[in-house]
């Protein structure tokens, strides 16, 4: 099984300020067709996951480019430039070669 | 605009079964792999199950094999979840995912006890 570690769990971010959550997995996410299908969600209190970034680095459609992917292999990283109100939630990454999400990063505004 | 809605779920004793269907519009469900996805009350995301397109190939994560079997019937543009042997463990919200990753239900509650 693939397992994939977050760090931090938690973040308590000032408006303004950029934020950064790590995502590693315990095996390569390069798959053999070229991609690497890791994503990440943003959960908000009381409504289902929505998909911020695909396959690494893509932002989904609507998504704010404040919000940015980065990695490979199995060392993934999703940073806001500037975290507003609006993104306070749980990320979570995920990976679809054998799928699991991460554990989940809660992010408050101080 | 894909729109997934997810029913069936419910209060069910242990040892019970439930199945769970997830209707699906906005999309060409026949061209799509989908899945479901659980989350226990206060806990993260679980992988539980995937379907290939046209139904020959299945996922089912190591916690619900041999219990919960997903299918799908592509006339109905529907996705089904059939859970026997139901246990305390079960209990969480069942989304049901796909036509692309952004695709995601609302979820549909199931509660396991007695």
């Amino acid at each position: 099984d693939i397992v994939m570690t977050q760090t931090p769990l938690s973040l308590s971010v000032t408006p303004g300020q950029p934020a950064s959550i790590s995502c590693k997995s315990s095996q390569s996410l390069l798959h053999s067709d070229g991609k690497t299908y890791l994503y990440w969600y943003l959960q908000k209190p009381g409504q289902p996951p929505q998909l911020l970034i695909y396959e690494v680095s893509n932002r989904f459609s609507g998504v704010p480019d404040r919000f940015s992917g980065s990695g490979s292999g199995t060392d993934f990283t999703l940073k806001i430039s500037r975290v507003e109100a609006e993104d306070v939630g749980v990320y979570y990454c995920m990976q679809s070669i054998q799928p699991s999400f991460g554990q989940g990063t809660k992010v408050e505004i101080k | 605009e894909v729109q997934l809605v997810e029913s069936g779920g419910g209060l069910v004793q242990p040892g019970g079964s439930l199945r769970l269907s997830c209707s699906a519009s906005g999309f060409t469900f026949s061209s799509y792999a989908m899945h479901w996805v659980r989350q226990a009350p206060g806990k993260g995301l679980e992988y539980v199950s995937a379907i290939s397109s046209n139904g020959g190939s299945t996922y089912y994560a190591d916690s619900v094999k041999g219990r919960f079997t997903i299918s799908r019937d592509n006339s109905k543009n529907t996705l089904y979840l059939q859970m026997s042997s139901l246990r305390a463990e079960d209990t969480a919200v069942y989304y049901c995912a796909g036509g692309g990753p952004g695709g995601w239900g609302q979820g549909t509650l199931v509660t396991v006890s007695s």
